[in-house]
């Protein structure tokens, strides 16, 4: 189907690692992006990896790319309370107008 | 940069009224979408535009009308409000690059 699924809560220590994962839908996907929304505000790109990539490292920011089974996760190192959010994963579909398909959303707590 | 502004930023409204949310961007953009927000929903395409005079439904459209008579704005109008329509609304842009969201417009149809 169209969804492009996540589980809907995450909760962690400050300093530990978080790990948000999604599946996505369409194995011609081009892009896949991670955005971040805090309360109260729009949606901020925080990294996007290429359907030809693993892995990629920016930061404390690891995106894991398993073409395979359409499995993508993002993994937050030393997590702090400043990264409490609920974070979206979404594919490109390349149609002609390069729709974006978005996950249901993972909000992570981070406690002290 | 102003980047995406939405307007307005909360409304409440009662069923069967109409109104306009409106959207600008000043990053001479071509893409320009109209997404809503559900709790646990995610985002769901409205509308969307590939440019001036250009427009086309995307996968909840039923309710809501767009025009696009300018690169910069794009406006979202409910012409029959229902309680269905109550949401977060958010409008984005993009050019080359990334998307680019606005703040969302929070509307309650009681």
């Amino acid at each position: 189907g169209e969804d492009v699924e996540q589980s809907l809560f995450l909760s962690v220590r400050e300093g530990d690692s978080s790990v948000i994962n999604c599946t996505y839908t369409d194995s011609s996907s081009t892009y896949l992006y991670w955005y971040k929304q805090e309360p109260g505000a729009g949606l901020q790109l925080l990294t996007y990896i290429f359907s030809n990539m693993d892995m990629k490292q920016d930061q404390r920011l690891t995106v894991l790319l398993n073409k395979k089974d359409k499995h993508l996760s993002l993994r937050i190192a030393d997590t702090q309370t400043g990264d409490s959010a609920i974070y979206f994963c979404a594919e490109r579909k390349d149609t002609g107008f390069q729709k974006l398909v978005f996950g249901t959303g993972t909000r992570l707590l981070v406690s002290p | 940069n102003a980047g995406v502004t939405q307007t307005p930023k909360f409304r409440i409204l009662k069923i069967g009224q109409s109104m306009t949310l409106q959207c600008t961007q000043d990053m001479n953009h071509n893409y320009m979408y109209w997404y809503r927000q559900d709790p646990g929903m995610g985002l769901k395409l409205i509308y969307y535009s590939v440019g001036a005079g250009i427009t086309d439904k995307g996968e909840v459209p039923n309710g809501y009308n767009v025009s696009r008579s300018t690169t910069e704005d794009f406006p979202l109008r409910l012409e029959l409000a229902a309680p269905s329509q109550t949401s977060v609304y958010f409008c984005a842009s993009k050019g080359t690059g990334e998307l680019f969201f606005g703040e969302g417009s929070r509307l309650t149809v009681l």
